[in-house]
């Protein structure tokens, strides 16, 4: 299957800071990519939606300002956490769909965000 | 955008069958189901995907029947390897397809 990957895998900042993670498609075109974020035994809750080369769609609750995506090409896609405090700490994965003949979407790896 | 439901949590022992149910009562004519499963601290991985009847691949089968409100996931024969959360999604086949996720099932194998 398709693969995505994140960078990086783990990072810890300190509040007040901003963290940028990166998300990629290797091997096929990512017209769409979501990013989703996922407490401990919690299911994943969608943040966004990215179009290549438009603003992404936020999920109602989630602040655009604060987590900001940018989808600049077709196989990379960006999430900044501007001025992280300690509740943002959690696991942020991203998904990627596009050319890759199928209908379903393929997840990175997650990216465990730990703000101090 | 179909909601689906599933058990919390199931139990099993190695080398048993694994039926796990979903729900989605409102799914629409161009939605595909899709099941994820998803281990600890990483990335949800694709299992398997339908749109009706049977689809079978190498590690599971998906019976979807003929009213398509709900799905079974089956798991032929499961390891240690393959306690996780396992995910029921429904959406329809356009590249902006968003998933939301439901609460999954965390299936435990006991030895």
């Amino acid at each position: 299957g398709a693969v995505v990957s994140q960078h990086p895998s783990r990072v810890i900042c300190k509040s007040g800071t901003s963290v940028k993670i990166e998300c990629r498609s290797l091997d096929f075109q990512a017209t769409t990519m979501f990013w989703y974020r996922q407490f401990p035994k919690q299911s994943l809750m969608l943040m966004a939606t990215s179009n290549e080369g438009s603003k992404a769609t936020y999920e109602q609750g989630v602040e655009k300002d604060k987590f900001l995506i940018n989808h600049a090409s077709l196989t990379l896609s960006t999430l900044t956490v501007t001025s992280a405090h300690p509740e943002d700490s959690s696991f942020y994965i991203c998904s990627a769909s596009g050319t890759s003949g199928g209908y379903e979407q393929y997840f990175g790896p997650g990216t465990r965000l730990t703000v101090t | 955008l179909a909601k689906t439901t599933q058990p919390i949590s199931m139990d099993s022992y190695e080398g048993q069958e694994v039926n796990i149910t979903c729900s989605h009562n409102n799914i629409a004519t161009n939605d595909y189901i899709t099941w994820y499963q998803q281990f600890p601290s990483q990335g949800p991985r694709f299992i398997i995907q339908g749109y009706k009847t049977k689809v079978t691949n190498e590690v599971a089968s998906l019976f979807i029947p003929a009213d398509r409100k709900s799905s079974t996931l089956s798991l032929p024969r499961v390891s240690l390897s393959d306690t996780a959360v396992y995910y029921c999604l429904v959406g329809d086949t356009s590249f902006n397809n968003d998933m939301r996720f439901g609460a999954g099932t965390r299936l435990t194998v006991k030895p």
